[in-house]
């Protein structure tokens, strides 16, 4: 399977602290990018980042990338009970083309705590 | 623009019957992606569309099928439906061909079968 892994599977912290979720993947990519998911709805894109980046930033937001070791982390500054929601890292492959589909972990269930 | 619009949000069906779920993307997107998400299995990519053409396929059966239209709408079928296709059903638009694009999820069509 082709498919990426988050760690961890399940995170809660109080809010104002940062929460960060990390993602492995198995084969070469073009971006990855990180989604949220709020209760069983639609996936909300978060951020993107290129291959050829190592650290991108979207407000409270910061993604790494070490394509070295094929992982990326999300930090998520300042939390705030708003967070509360499901995290994805998904990849984006290059299958050739213009071919484009995403490649989703299992993602990391956020609780943030009042 | 309105955003991605998914037909019917919910839907309860027998097994062997056949469901048949719409998505309409946003205003000028011409592919279009479903996803299928389950406990068990995370969230899987279906297919994808591209001016009325399925450009790319993931490890479904047969029993999953789907077409776009002119208009870019795109429908997914299933047929001989089973116990384990339910599941939420996700599409997801974007507007070229690039793989640096992000893609708009819609809220989802969640389907039990029963």
């Amino acid at each position: 399977s082709q498919q990426g892994e988050e760690d961890p599977q399940a995170l809660s912290i109080q809010e104002g602290e940062n929460a960060t979720m990390n993602c492995s993947y198995k084969t070469s990519i073009n971006n990855l990018q990180w989604y949220r998911q709020n209760s069983g709805r639609g996936l909300v894109h978060l951020i993107l980042i290129r291959s050829n980046e190592r650290e991108k930033h979207s407000g409270r937001l910061r993604v790494t990338l070490d394509t070295s070791k094929k992982s990326s982390s999300l930090l998520i500054t300042a939390s705030r009970a708003a967070d509360t929601a499901s995290y994805f890292c998904a990849q984006a492959g290059n299958s050739g083309g213009s071919n484009y589909k995403l490649t989703f972990g299992k993602g990391t269930l956020l609780t943030v705590n009042p | 623009k309105a955003g991605v619009t998914q037909t019917p949000r919910y839907l309860i069906k027998t097994r062997g019957q056949q469901v048949t779920l719409s998505c309409s993307p946003i205003s000028g997107h011409r592919s279009v992606s479903w996803y299928q998400q389950t406990p068990g299995q995370g969230l899987q990519f279906l297919f994808e569309y591209f001016s009325e053409t399925q450009r790319n396929k993931g490890n479904f059966p047969g029993r999953f099928s789907g077409r776009q239209f002119s208009n870019s709408r795109s429908e997914m079928n299933v047929s001989t439906l089973e116990l384990g296709d339910s599941a939420l059903y996700l599409c997801a638009t974007k507007g070229g061909t690039g793989h640096q694009e992000t893609q708009y999820f819609g809220p989802g069509t969640r389907l039990l079968v029963l």
